[in-house]
């Protein structure tokens, strides 16, 4: 079993639909948390940081939930640059980070 | 800034051949690392340094060495190419202390091992 679990989608949604992605961790010693965006054929760059008390940033809301050893990604008002593959990530000590395969959003006009 | 740069962005090797794939950075990070994308796998972790002349293994690191003599420079070695080393290969650096830190990363290098 895989540290870091996604479901790869292709998630294919219209623009200003609202998506949702989850992801599960099996390492209850991890110590942070992100999502990070891909860019086709680009490099990983942090999208935000997630904290046991969710966050938001601006379209973007996140939350962890340690019991579960869950975090999720919410998107709203998708526009066509959302269109990329949302990587969960969680730290290690040492900031050693375990990534999950990635989910594909896709969104069309 | 220039943040993470890594050289080549493409490389096709014959099998046995021995390679440096080039990373620096001027972020004055300390800690950095090497990972690795294939498709359906995500990036694995195959070296890392905390800092000059620390170097630990990641969860893939044969066939592959490191060094770290400064803070800026972190090579990966592929000491003799096989097939399986065919990948994305992603230098990271990041500062070391506290969570929540953000990881840089350098565009990529797209080696082919034939």
């Amino acid at each position: 079993r895989k540290e870091v679990e996604q479901d790869p989608g292709p998630f294919n949604v219209p623009e200003g639909a609202t998506v949702a992605f989850n992801c599960t961790y099996s390492n209850s010693a991890s110590q942070s948390f992100f999502w990070y965006r891909q860019d086709c054929r680009k490099e990983p760059k942090l999208l935000m940081s997630v904290y046991s008390s969710g966050n938001e940033d601006g379209r973007f809301t996140a939350q962890l939930n340690r019991a579960s050893q869950y975090i999720s990604l919410l998107i709203r008002d998708s526009k066509l640059s959302d269109s990329a593959t949302y990587l969960c990530v969680v730290g290690r000590e040492g900031n050693k980070l375990v990534f999950g395969a990635g989910t594909i959003l896709r969104v069309k006009s | 800034n220039a943040g993470v740069t890594q050289t080549p962005k493409f490389q096709v090797l014959k099998t046995g051949q021995s390679m440096t794939l080039q990373c620096a950075q001027d972020m004055n990070h300390e800690y950095m690392s090497w990972y690795r994308q294939d498709p359906g796998m995500g990036l694995r972790l195959i070296h890392y340094s905390v800092g000059a002349g620390i170097t630990d293994q990641g969860e893939v690191p044969n066939g592959y060495n490191v060094s770290r003599s400064t803070t800026e420079d972190f090579p990966l070695r592929l000491l003799s190419a096989a097939p399986s080393q065919t990948s994305v290969y992603f230098c990271a650096s990041s500062y070391s202390i506290g969570m929540n830190t953000e990881a840089f990363f350098g565009q990529g290098t797209r080696l082919t091992v034939v």
